[in-house]
């Protein structure tokens, strides 16, 4: 079985651009959850898709978006970008979000905002 | 609002040493996560808890989950330079995946010969 792939792995964008990341879950997989890691605030969680709905949000402004499609994937969107964005961002599949679940971590992409 | 804690945060230890580090959480979960980050990568899953007095062993390394003391260990048993890594334990919350793992900051850890 296919693991989770991100898309692009790494990015430069200066600030006040927007960037788009894509992630495709493991087959079968209807979760995908988003994380930001920095070195300052270490792993946060920013959203959970499934079934194309958010269903929760971190504590993160308004820039920060996503959306999922029928086939799983899933894309996140930062507008208007700052140096603090900055990050490592890890997406997560899993079946189904619930509490057994176990969270399959893609090899994240590194986003550098200049 | 779950609040994991991992300490030490920072660990310096030589080959051939025992050291364990610990994960505190401030609520109530059945679940929790192992992971190694080495230095930009992803997450690779270690071990995953699922109840009290659970105790899970790979190799030199092994976790264990009090959830009535909320407290987890990952315990390193004749350290090799190879578990050079940082650590994360990571917390379910009661309502499932879809709040989100909670971290704890990590546990740096350098294994010199």
């Amino acid at each position: 079985k296919a693991g989770v792939t991100q898309t692009p792995r790494y990015l430069i964008k200066t600030r006040g651009q927007q960037v788009t990341l894509s992630c495709s879950p493991i087959s079968g997989h209807r979760s995908v959850s988003w994380y930001q890691q920095t070195p300052g605030q270490g792993l946060q969680f920013l959203f959970e898709y499934f079934s194309e709905t958010q269903r929760n949000k971190g504590n993160f402004p308004g820039r920060f978006s996503g959306r999922q499609f029928s086939n799983s994937r899933s894309e996140m969107n930062v507008s208007t970008l700052e140096l603090g964005d900055s990050a490592l961002y890890l997406c997560a599949s899993s079946s189904q979000g619930g509490p057994w679940d176990e969270q399959f971590f893609g090899p994240g992409t590194r986003l550098t905002v200049l | 609002e779950l609040k994991v804690e991992q300490n030490p945060l920072f660990l310096s230890m030589q080959e051939g040493k025992n050291y364990t580090i610990y994960c505190n959480y401030s609520t109530t979960s059945d679940r929790l996560y192992w992971y190694r980050q080495d230095p930009g990568k992803s997450l690779e899953s270690l071990f995953v808890l699922l109840s009290n007095g659970a105790v899970k062993q790979e190799g030199r390394l092994m976790a264990s989950l009090d959830t009535k003391a909320r407290l987890s260990t990952l315990h390193i048993t004749a350290a090799v330079h190879d578990l050079s890594a940082t650590y994360f334990c990571a917390v379910m919350p009661p309502g499932g995946g879809a709040d989100g793992l909670t971290f704890g900051k990590g546990t740096h850890l350098i294994i010199q010969p």
